[in-house]
């Protein structure tokens, strides 16, 4: 069974900074992995998404991540944020693109002025 | 944009009470979930459905759930008898065949 495992509940980084949220993974087979974000008071929507090919994966509002097998981790960063990136950010795999997802606790990215 | 729409947003109901939250999947979408979130929580599979049957369900997914698609559009989860540890943001999502999933904005539930 595959799950996920999101290192920190909570990250706080100033305005401009830049964040790296973790996450791992463990699964037995080749999976397919993804960072959704969740907005105060609003449903998921994905940030961005790996399934295969290049392990640097860009997404949306500036974020990406990188997929590393010998680590099974999952990272995602971005350079510079915006008080607008206030949300919380939830990791998560599946073992095929037709199997469901399996989401991570999360972790609430706190942006200090 | 298509989008996965969710009704009600936010439902109150006593315990012991059926509740039936409703969901419209992005039209040529296959794969139907439901997923909920107790406040302050990870979110949680329930149930995957295709083809007109359930593909996978979770242990949450217990007697008391049901659900069903009961014409073209239509996703609905059922909760028979509601207890107070089911209050919490239930999300339908949907896919095609190989494609992200995309969620709805959720429906509160609160069991009082």
């Amino acid at each position: 069974a595959q799950s996920v495992t999101q290192l920190d509940s909570q990250v706080p980084v100033f305005e401009e900074a830049p964040v790296e949220l973790r996450c791992n993974y463990s699964s037995s087979v080749s999976v397919y992995l993804f960072w959704y974000v969740q907005y105060p008071n609003q449903g998921l929507q994905l940030l961005l998404k790996y399934l295969s090919g290049s392990t640097l994966v860009k997404g949306i509002n500036g974020f990406e991540a990188e997929f590393n097998k010998s680590q099974t981790s999952f990272h995602l960063r971005k350079p510079s944020v915006h008080i607008s990136d206030t949300a919380e950010y939830f990791c998560a795999v599946s073992r095929s693109g037709d199997d469901k997802i399996i989401f991570g606790k999360g972790t609430r990215l706190h942006i200090l002025p | 944009e298509p989008e996965v729409t969710q009704t009600p947003s936010h439902q109150v109901t006593q315990m012991g009470q059926e509740v039936i939250l409703r969901c419209v999947p992005i039209s040529n979408h296959l794969y139907f979930y439901w997923y909920r979130q107790i406040l302050g929580q990870k979110v949680e599979f329930l149930v995957s459905f295709y083809n007109n049957e359930i593909s996978e369900k979770s242990e949450i997914f217990d007697d008391q759930f049901s659900v069903e698609r009961p014409d073209g559009s239509n996703f609905t989860l059922k909760i028979r008898s509601t207890k107070l540890e089911d209050s919490a943001m239930y999300f339908c999502a949907s896919r095609k065949v190989g494609g992200e999933l995309f969620f709805g904005e959720g429906s509160r539930l609160t069991v009082l």
